[in-house]
């Protein structure tokens, strides 16, 4: 069965220093990769997706994740933490076993602490 | 309007009880999915949407959920004879793009936080 890992329950760091989110997915075909981030009390907000071509993809609020197939990995960066960033981040996936529409499937989640 | 609207945000259920969880989309958006994401987890799927037609369903955990879009708009998710386990917080996500849109993320609703005593 599809499964997307993410080895870190919670990451603590200091603001201004560097970020690293660790994902794996399990599905070997073409994947389609998502971060998202959740803030206390709200929805999932889209940071950044994967589709193909450049491995290396932007997102909003500074972020960015690079694609690497031999290592099944689509981990988050952030060159420079702010207070702000802390937060719940969930990496997914879309495929589903091929179906079209695009169902998700979720890692448990990274919470992020952010001390200043 | 202009992002998915959940309500209630916060519900409190006495076991056995059934409730009502309603999901209103952003406006013309095709494709309508209901997680659920239980205390420290990521969310997980439950139900999809095509307009009216609910195409999936394959992530309801048992009889006692049921979801409808009658008019391909609003969409109700309603859990009858609630149980402890059911607790979690639901969320609904709505999407511009229908079967083709495979790599398309969607917009999140806040979600409803379900308790259940």
């Amino acid at each position: 069965a599809q499964s997307v890992t993410q080895p870190d329950i919670h990451i603590t760091v200091s603001e201004g220093a560097s970020l690293e989110l660790r994902c794996n997915y399990s599905y070997g075909a073409t994947p389609y990769l998502f971060w998202y981030v959740q803030s206390p009390g709200q929805g999932l907000q889209l940071l950044l997706k994967y589709f193909s071509g450049d491995t290396l993809v932007q997102g909003i609020k500074g972020f960015e994740a690079e694609f690497k197939r031999s290592q099944s990995s689509f981990n988050l960066r952030k060159p420079s933490v702010h207070w702000s960033d802390a937060a719940e981040y969930f990496c997914a996936e879309n495929n589903a076993g091929g179906t079209s529409y695009g169902k998700l499937t979720f890692g448990q989640g990274t919470i992020l602490t952010v001390h200043p | 309007g202009a992002g998915v609207s959940q309500s209630p945000r916060y519900k409190v259920a006495k076991r056995g009880q059934d409730v009502a969880l309603r999901c209103d989309p952003i406006s013309g958006h095709v494709s309508l999915f209901w997680y659920q994401q239980a205390l420290g987890q990521g969310p997980e799927f439950l139900t999809y949407f095509q307009n009216e037609a609910q195409l999936d369903k394959s992530g309801l955990p048992s009889d006692r959920f049921f979801a409808e879009r009658p008019e391909g708009s609003v969409s109700t998710l309603k859990i009858q004879r609630t149980q402890q386990e059911d607790s979690a917080v639901y969320l609904c996500a709505s999407s511009l793009v229908g079967r083709q849109g495979r790599g398309y993320g969607y917009t999140f609703g806040s979600g409803t936080r379900l308790t259940v005593v």
